[in-house]
């Protein structure tokens, strides 16, 4: 079966770091670009960030630029997404997201069930 | 940046038809996807490239781009349609942007 799995997520302070993890399963995992998508809150989805399928290429939105980093463990199937200097705004849903082609997330074909980050003291 | 421009809200009965609309600068130029996202779920997949559907996506869901509006319709509306429906476009400088939902009640 094709499916993400995302973990990590929690509560962590203003200021904070979080790790979450995306485990892949049911496709060629390095064949594709996958990225991040977040959800505050009763809000609309907003990108986060991509990295192409190599991992040669990592793109961000200016919101997070500098703050997080995202990678891929192609050996291990898994994307990752580092957060630093986590603030309140950067609370939400976030979700795991596959894209079409190895080089864009054109198409978000996929999408995970998603994990839950809290940023408060 | 890109921005795209969805109406917060739409309602529409049973059995009728429903036409979420999505704005952008000569949106047209672009091919842009739709997602439907049920409460507390994760969004899906349901038109892709202005007006192709993933397999399992029932025929009723359409799509249609041009000029500076990209609409979703969906006709014999039913209950289980109502949902979060959002747009979305790859831009070359903005990478990935969506539209801001728009929540579809069915009356």
């Amino acid at each position: 079966e094709v499916q993400l799995l995302e973990s990590g997520g929690g509560l962590v302070q203003p200021g904070g770091s979080l790790r979450l993890s995306c485990a892949a399963s049911g496709f060629t995992f390095y064949s594709y670009a996958m990225g991040w998508v977040r959800q505050a809150p009763g809000k609309g989805l907003e990108w986060v960030s991509l990295i192409t399928g190599a991992g040669g290429n990592r793109y961000y939105a200016d919101s997070v630029k500098g703050r997080f980093t995202i990678s891929r463990d192609n050996s291990k199937n898994t994307l990752y997404l580092e957060m630093d200097s986590l603030r309140a705004e950067d609370t939400a849903t976030y979700f795991c997201a596959k894209g079409d082609n190895g080089a864009t997330m054109a198409v978000v074909v996929l999408w995970g069930q998603g994990t839950l980050v809290t940023v408060s003291s | 940046s890109y921005v795209l421009t969805q109406p917060p809200s739409v309602s529409v009965a049973p059995g009728q038809t429903a036409r979420v609309t999505c704005g952008g600068n000569n949106i047209g130029t672009k091919n842009v996807q739709w997602y439907q996202q049920r409460p507390g779920q994760a969004p899906i997949l349901v038109v892709y490239n202005n007006n192709d559907r993933p397999s399992g996506i029932p025929e009723r869901f359409s799509g249609s781009n041009s000029g500076n509006t990209a609409t979703l319709t969906i006709t014999r509306v039913e209950a289980g349609d109502e949902a979060d429906y959002c747009c979305q476009v790859w831009d070359s400088r903005s990478h990935v942007v969506f539209g801001g939902g728009t929540k579809l009640t069915v009356l």
